[in-house]
């Protein structure tokens, strides 16, 4: 069964510096990952998805991601952090055939000045 | 632009009463998924369709929920009867097979 962790509940970092949000993820078969941002009170909205083409996949707002096969990882990358990236982040993976979402706990990032 | 939409946006109301949250996908998507949201539990798949016919509900308790599409336009999660622990944001999303999903604003569900 598919299923996805993220490795920190919280991120802190500074406006200007980068980046990064981990998740390992579990698949019997090649996956589908995705990454999604929920700001406060809003929907979720779609980063960037892996769906087996490129390894290093580019997103929206400057975020991309890198798919691992042999680490098991798609971690989120931003090389500068903008006060508005401040939201929660979700990695997602896509069970096999049936499409099935299966999200992570979610890590929420906080920008400071 | 399309977009998936969701009914009311916010509803409050009394342990015991009915609730219906509607959805209306993006026009062509074959796939719709009903998720709830609250602090303790994260996301929470409760229910998802394929063209329609519903493909898993095991994360819905059947006893007081249910979800069904009474056509490709309309996808309904009801509530009956409500309880305080169903309190919640849920979310509704729609997607192509194999895609990724569109997630609507959510319905914030308050039951006193």
């Amino acid at each position: 069964a598919q299923s996805v962790t993220q490795l920190d509940s919280h991120v802190s970092v500074s406006e200007g510096t980068p980046v990064l949000l981990r998740c390992n993820y579990s698949s019997s078969y090649s996956p589908s990952l995705f990454w999604y941002v929920q700001h406060p009170n809003k929907g979720l909205q779609l980063l960037l998805k892996y769906t087996s083409a490129a390894t290093l996949v580019k997103g929206i707002n400057g975020f991309e991601a890198e798919f691992k096969k042999s680490e098991t990882s798609f971690h989120l990358t931003k090389p500068s952090a903008h006060m508005s990236d401040a939201a929660e982040y979700f990695c997602v993976v896509s069970q096999g055939g049936y499409n099935k979402l299966i999200f992570g706990a979610g890590t929420r990032l906080a920008v400071h000045p | 632009d399309a977009r998936v939409t969701q009914t009311p946006r916010h509803k409050v109301t009394e342990m015991g009463q009915e609730v219906t949250m509607r959805c209306q996908p993006i026009l062509g998507h074959n796939t719709v998924f009903w998720y709830r949201q609250t602090m303790m539990q994260g996301l929470e798949l409760l229910a998802y369709f394929r063209n329609r016919a519903p493909l898993d509900d095991s994360g819905m308790p059947k006893d007081r929920f249910s979800a069904e599409m009474p056509d490709a336009t309309l996808a309904t999660l009801k509530i009956q009867p409500s309880e305080p622990r169903d309190s919640a944001v849920y979310f509704c999303a729609s997607g192509e097979f194999l895609a990724e999903a569109f997630f609507g604003q959510g319905t914030r569900l308050t039951v006193v």
